[in-house]
């Protein structure tokens, strides 16, 4: 099992906001980073660090973490926004781990 | 602009062997760790390993230690994947990406392309 833990399948409607989290004690200690998977394509990155999303990742996507859980909000979610999402996060000993992702369909 | 390009993989049988590279432009390779993650048929993303700037110090996913070896020449700003003993289960996409680390907080950009290793008899 995924040592950081995110719900399969979240939908939202067009224009509307959506979350979505990732939970692990290893969040208490470290930010998570967050990845976009559209079919067929590599992951980009969108958002890494307490909120900083890297050039051209679009400023409807934003993140925040309480506790163990960190969570990546998109406010007026588009249709090309509809990809899987993965978060990730690195502990002490130096290894990584990604939640199990979470397909995010725009209604 | 940086582009990772990967190369290798293919269908190799149980117990075998095989090498990906990922060769890397447009920014100071031996500046940067790197690091592998694979994609199972259908599944989510898993870390595999990863490799300091200059070689000295690896990590790995529990799964794969002992059969995995990641490694890189500075000199031709490649990265590589050894895999050995390979299993039905290593079936995946392999990608390399540069591992950048903001304030201790880690992540990934630059993705490779993937490239598919297949085991099977």
């Amino acid at each position: 099992s995924s040592e950081l833990t995110q719900d399969p399948a979240v939908s939202v409607a067009l224009g509307q906001t959506v979350r979505i989290t990732c939970q692990g004690d290893r969040l208490r200690t470290s930010y998570a980073s967050w990845y976009q998977q559209k079919p067929q394509q590599a992951p980009i990155l969108v958002l890494y660090g307490k909120n900083t999303r890297p050039s051209g990742i679009p400023d409807r996507f934003s993140g925040s973490t309480s506790g163990n859980t960190a969570s990546l909000t998109i406010s007026g979610a588009q249709a090309e926004d509809e990809a899987d999402y993965y978060c990730n996060s690195r502990d002490s000993s130096g290894d990584f781990a990604f939640g199990g992702g979470t397909k995010l369909t725009v209604l | 602009e940086v582009q990772v390009v990967q190369s290798g993989g293919g269908f190799v049988q149980p117990g075998g062997s095989l090498r990906v590279s990922c060769a890397v432009s447009g920014l100071r390779f031996s500046n940067y760790w790197m690091t592998w993650v694979r994609q199972a048929p259908g599944k989510g993303l898993e870390w595999v390993a990863d490799i300091k700037h200059d070689g000295s110090e690896t990590h790995y996913v529990d799964s794969v230690k002992g059969r995995f070896t990641v490694s890189r020449d500075n000199t031709k700003n490649s990265l590589y994947l050894q895999i050995s003993s390979l299993r039905a289960e290593d079936t995946a996409v392999y990608y390399c990406a540069r591992e950048l680390d903001w304030a201790g907080n880690y992540y990934f950009d630059s993705w490779g392309q993937g490239t598919l290793v297949t085991v099977s008899s």
